[in-house]
């Protein structure tokens, strides 16, 4: 079945720690986003891939890192400097292209970050 | 800036309650209007795509539609497997991605 597969489904993170975080696509998708999710907030953008080898910054990037080395993947590191990290985070990808429906997002299920 | 803004944030129903949600947005120039369902611990499930005022769509007991300020989520008779958060989210010609509202959790009583 196509989608997309998030990993791992819950991750604690010490002080000081960076961890990383999955997301894998099989669904041929140019764009790819991570979104995180707060309780009682809407989803919020961090990061978002519209190609290989290319990524921007969202609305809250800072603390966070991604790569973009292969068309199905796109890892987000939350880093140390990340003081707020505890959030429910969403990965995304929609086929890429600038109109209509084709803009619609298919998300995984989901990472639960937590703080030790 | 794009906003979003969806009311109520809470809403709960009597089964067979019919009632509307409510996702008001302000942006520079409308790609499309997206509606999803949430289920706790999961990631958002797609409903539907409105593009132009006056559009309407359909599943199930759910229905769609968009003026050209606010987009309504109609449920008729509802069931409890409805009861989930409902998310709205915009596209526009100044944002890069979608821009989501804060959501509506429903609760659906038997």
């Amino acid at each position: 079945d196509g989608g997309i597969t998030q990993s791992p489904k819950y991750l604690f993170r010490k002080e000081g720690q960076n961890v990383t975080l999955s997301c894998e696509q099989n669904l041929n998708h140019d764009a790819m986003y991570w979104y995180r999710q707060d309780p009682g907030q809407g989803l919020r953008l961090i990061y978002y891939s519209q190609i290989v080898n290319d990524f921007q910054k969202g609305d809250i990037a800072e603390g966070y890192s991604v790569s973009r080395e292969k068309k199905e993947s796109f890892p987000l590191t939350v880093t140390s400097a990340q003081k707020n990290p505890t959030a429910f985070y969403l990965c995304a990808s929609s086929i890429g292209t600038k109109t209509g429906e084709e803009e619609k997002l298919f998300f995984g299920s989901g990472t639960q970050l937590s703080v030790l | 800036e794009d906003q979003v803004t969806q009311s109520p944030e809470a809403l709960r129903l009597q089964e067979g309650e019919s009632s509307s949600l409510n996702c008001s947005y302000t942006v520079s120039g409308l790609r499309g209007l997206f509606w999803y369902r949430q289920d706790p611990g999961k990631g958002p499930e797609f409903l539907f795509t409105l593009y132009s005022a006056g559009e309407e769509k359909e599943k199930e007991r759910l229905k769609a539609t968009l003026t050209k300020k606010e987009s309504f989520l109609h449920i008729t008779a509802p069931k409890p497997e409805d009861s989930a958060t409902y998310l709205c989210a915009v596209n526009s010609n100044s944002g890069y991605a979608l821009n989501f509202g804060k959501g509506t959790s429903l609760l659906v009583t038997p």
